[in-house]
């Protein structure tokens, strides 16, 4: 079956310290894959996205590495800061269409 | 939240009760989507809508039917509510398929007694 698994549920991180999420996928080929931010209470809210012939994207803080064969992006915050702490989701669509499928999220929190 | 309004924010109802969520955009997108989030299973998707009628079912569909008359608007109904439908939904909108941001809605926490 098809799977998507974010390396751990919980990650606590010193603030200017570089925060590193973990994305898998099992038995999808995406043409591109997404990450989003949620806050407690709110809807999820889009970071990035990076296609399969994209090694790296990066915007201010934030870089995603997408590597295919290893079925796996990496999400980097560098500097990360008290406000960056929040439910980080990977989602994935297998069929380029833009039905998404998202893992659970890692929740980040950044400690002053 | 990209002029996406839930209503009910937040509903009690109980087993066998139907149940209508709206949600509702100012974006004119033609892409609407709903979401049920649980914990341990992530955000997944119900139904789609890819135009006025037009709709189709998501990874979980079962015991949801949905119903879009007008651009801006997206139903989700539960024709009989039961407790493994005690959930968060969110409503989604997208301009396109394919490589489109999704913009989310502020959800709709709902429990079924």
């Amino acid at each position: 079956s098809q799977k998507i698994e974010q390396n751990s549920e919980a990650l606590n991180i010193q603030e200017g310290k570089t925060a590193t999420l973990t994305c898998n996928y099992t038995n999808y080929s995406p043409a591109y894959l997404q990450w989003y931010r949620q806050d407690p209470g709110r809807g999820p809210v889009f970071l990035l996205l990076i296609r399969e012939n994209e090694k790296e994207k990066r915007k201010e803080r934030l870089k995603v590495t997408f590597d295919t064969t290893l079925k796996q992006s990496l999400f980097h915050i560098t500097a990360s800061q008290p406000a960056d702490s929040a439910t980080y989701l990977c989602a994935l669509d297998p069929g380029g269409a833009n039905n998404l499928f998202f893992g659970t999220g890692t929740r980040l929190t950044v400690i002053p | 939240d990209a002029g996406i309004t839930q209503s009910p924010r937040h509903k009690v109802t109980e087993t066998g009760t139907p149940v209508t969520l709206r949600c509702h955009q100012t974006e004119n997108h033609r892409y609407m989507y709903w979401y049920r989030q649980d914990p341990g299973h992530g955000l997944r998707l119900i139904h789609y809508s890819y135009g006025v009628k037009d709709t189709d079912k998501g990874e979980v569909s079962d015991g949801y039917s949905v119903s879009r008359s007008k651009t801006e608007d997206f139903l989700l109904t539960l024709e009989s509510a039961t407790s493994s439908q005690t959930s968060v939904y969110f409503c989604a909108i997208s301009e396109s398929r394919g490589e489109e941001t999704q913009y989310f809605g502020p959800g709709t926490r709902l429990l079924v007694l």
